[in-house]
């Protein structure tokens, strides 16, 4: 299994400033064919499912604020929020699905300071 | 407009065997290029994937509990049924199922998820 790790388990940030989240895979996701780097990160609030934000790394999906932004290559990551807000709190997961057997990270839980 | 929907027992004992249904509606697991999967999250716990099952019926298992899972669908009715023999107290989780596609040769994540249905093992 590809093992993903992130950091910071959690982090405060004040309204407006920046928020940054990392995430490593324990071996690359890059496919080298269509270099796709095949990772995703999601945003989960209380009481719902994970919503995607960001797929192949750093493309938005539809509909989500452009201060969300992903970055990183082969196995490490980076979800930054450029400026928070406070309907981004939330724990964000990244997850690798570079194989069928799709992993998740352990989360970062992001509050306002 | 892509929803699914979970459905199942909220409490099973432990031995017992969990029988869930995911209904969907927007798309059809007979269309190429389209699978949907279960997804597991324990209380405060991050998300684990579960199993896929793909448009032409193709099945994978998480390793650590291939022997425990099993993965159908009812093309006919828009459904995916997952069942977890020897259910156990650790199995405790919300149990979410959920769309994923691929265009060409690329295949994306899961994009639309249900709302999960919290399933407890207790005696």
């Amino acid at each position: 299994d590809i093992v993903m790790t992130q950091s910071p388990d959690s982090l405060a940030v004040s309204l407006g400033e920046r928020a940054t989240i990392n995430c490593k895979s324990s071996q690359s996701v890059l496919y080298s064919s269509n270099n796709k780097n095949y990772l995703a990160w999601y945003q989960q609030k209380p009481g719902q499912p994970p919503k995607l934000l960001i797929y192949w790394a750093s493309t938005r999906e539809s509909g989500v604020p452009d201060r969300f932004s992903g970055s990183g290559s082969e196995t490490d990551f980076t979800l930054t929020i450029s400026s928070l807000q406070a309907e981004d709190v939330a724990v964000y997961y990244c997850q690798q699905y570079y194989n069928s057997l799709l992993t998740f990270g352990g989360g970062t839980k992001v509050e306002i300071k | 407009q892509i929803t699914l929907k979970e459905s199942g027992p909220t409490l099973v004992k432990p031995t017992q065997t969990l029988t869930l249904t995911c209904t969907f509606s927007g798309f059809s697991l007979t269309t190429t290029g389209v699978a949907v999967g279960w997804i597991r999250q324990p209380p405060g716990k991050a998300p684990e994937w579960l199993a896929l099952i793909y448009w032409d019926n193709d099945k994978r298992y998480s390793p650590s509990l291939k022997t425990r899972l099993t993965i159908t669908r009812d093309t006919s009715k828009n459904q995916v049924v997952l069942t977890m023999t020897n259910m156990d107290p650790v199995d405790t989780a919300t149990y979410y199922c959920a769309h994923r596609h691929k265009d060409g040769n690329n295949w994306y994540t899961f994009d639309h998820w249900g709302q999960g249905t919290l399933v407890t093992v207790s005696s």
